[in-house]
């Protein structure tokens, strides 16, 4: 199937810094790809749908000034935590639609965000 | 939107039994996956099964979309199947997957 490549795998920063996440589809191009989050023993939540070229769509709650999403090409999708604080910690994760492999949505491997 | 609810929300088995998951989904979609999640947190893809049956090993899924649910059955259960089990729909490929809350396996020797 397809490959969904997310990096890094685990981040620690510092309360007030900035933290940038990748989501590369790796074989296949993506239009658009989502963002998730998971608190522990919880589900994930959809925080955004990125749009390659244009801007994202957050989802009601989801502050887009904190969680800046850029999708500059059919490849990559980024996430910025800003100015991020201990409740920021988190578990993140991406997907992304491979149009060749139908409706299929694949995942990244997550990234584990602490902030301390 | 799509409303998707699992159930048991827990599970214990003894090493070798059969279990069967449950997902009900709340409306007409394309495209209903199962995953898996490790300790690492990672999805692990089981199946791709908006309709019918398919089967991978000890595991196997049906969906039947005409009544909106899906059952994921885990035959001779292993301890390495313990984990968190998700059951996610969407509308197509183009639109976000929305998760059940997950059924929590635990597979004791």
């Amino acid at each position: 199937g397809a490959v969904v490549s997310q990096h890094p795998s685990w981040v620690i920063c510092k309360s007030g810094t900035s933290v940038k996440i990748e989501c590369r589809s790796l074989d296949f191009q993506a239009t658009t790809m989502f963002w998730y989050r998971q608190f522990p023993k919880q589900s994930l939540m959809l925080m955004a749908t990125s749009n390659e070229g244009s801007k994202a769509t957050y989802e009601q709650g989801v502050e887009k000034d904190k969680f800046l999403i850029n999708h500059a090409s059919l490849t990559l999708s980024t996430l910025t935590v800003t100015s991020a604080h201990p409740e920021d910690s988190s578990f993140y994760i991406c997907s992304a639609g491979d149009k060749g492999s139908g409706n299929t949505i694949y995942f990244g491997e997550g990234s584990w965000l602490t902030v301390v | 939107g799509i409303q998707v609810e699992q159930s048991p929300p827990d599970l214990i088995l003894q090493e070798g039994a059969n279990s069967t998951l449950r997902c009900n989904f709340s409306d007409s979609v394309n495209n209903l996956q199962w995953f898996h999640q490790n300790p690492w947190g990672q999805l692990i893809n089981l199946f791709y099964i908006p309709s019918g049956t398919k089967q991978n090993g000890r595991l196997s899924a049906t969906t039947v979309a005409t009544e909106r649910y899906s059952l994921l059955y885990i035959s001779s259960s292993q301890t390495t199947d313990s984990g968190v089990y998700f059951c996610a729909a969407s509308y197509s490929g183009n639109t976000p997957l929305v998760f059940g809350k997950g059924t929590r396996l635990s597979v004791i020797a």
